[in-house]
């Protein structure tokens, strides 16, 4: 258990529906970045927050937009949602805000299914 | 336009012998690399890294080769055991202003065969 929870676990939903993941951090841990992960793909940089602040943008759709909360918790919209958009969502949390990776720390993700 | 590959989907390997997973990366400016184990319904989970000043860096079973000349990296597992069997990402952190931005490949499923 890496201490980051995510839910929902599943999502089924419809194209042109809009959703919303939702991302707890480990308890002091104060950036959180989201990745996207399609069928047989590697991980998508999303985007990252620290301590309420958007840091890095990697590939995040227009579409698409998160934010991180005064209690860390940070959640990823996705709206006008397409068939491409099915994938696994991961969110990912570090105790500070550069990343050598080796101190993320990443959630169960969540799957979403669009329909 | 694919920085990191891992051309291997899938490796299988007997236990107890050894398992090489390979990544091969085409940005020079890459600093730091990764390696990610993943098991089905959960999240990655860091297993090793190298910097790009070193060729190699050894935890336990687990040795990560970096040849820069030849922008390629490898996994060894040496012996290979029943837990292994999972899919390993390769990833790599950019320099100055993409320092925050991991770049991932595409992972390679290790089946150990007992």
């Amino acid at each position: 258990d890496s201490g980051v929870t995510q839910t929902p676990k599943h999502l089924i939903t419809a194209t042109g529906q809009r959703v919303t993941l939702r991302c707890s951090p480990r308890s002091g841990d104060l950036s959180v970045y989201w990745y996207q992960q399609s069928l047989d793909q590697g991980l998508q940089f999303l985007i990252q927050y620290y301590n309420g602040e958007e840091r890095a943008k990697g590939n995040i759709l227009e579409r698409f937009s998160a934010q991180q909360f005064p209690d860390l918790h940070s959640e990823l919209n996705l709206s006008s949602l397409e068939l491409g958009d099915s994938a696994l969502y991961f969110c990912a949390s570090s105790v500070g805000g550069g990343t050598s990776g080796r101190e993320q720390f990443f959630g169960p993700g969540t799957r979403l299914t669009v329909l | 336009d694919q920085q990191v590959k891992q051309n291997s989907p899938s490796l299988s390997v007997q236990e107890g012998r050894i398992s090489i997973l390979n990544c091969d990366y085409t940005n020079s400016m890459f600093d730091y690399f990764l390696w990610y184990k993943k098991y089905p319904a959960e999240g990655p989970t860091f297993l090793i890294s190298i910097s790009s000043i070193k060729d190699k860096n050894e935890d336990g079973r687990f040795t990560v080769f970096l040849n820069k000349s030849a922008k390629h990296l490898s996994l060894h597992i040496v012996p290979s055991q029943p837990g292994d069997s999972a899919v390993y990402f390769c990833a790599a952190r950019g320099a100055g202003g993409s320092n925050y931005q991991l770049i991932w490949g595409a992972g390679t499923k290790l089946i150990i065969k007992p």
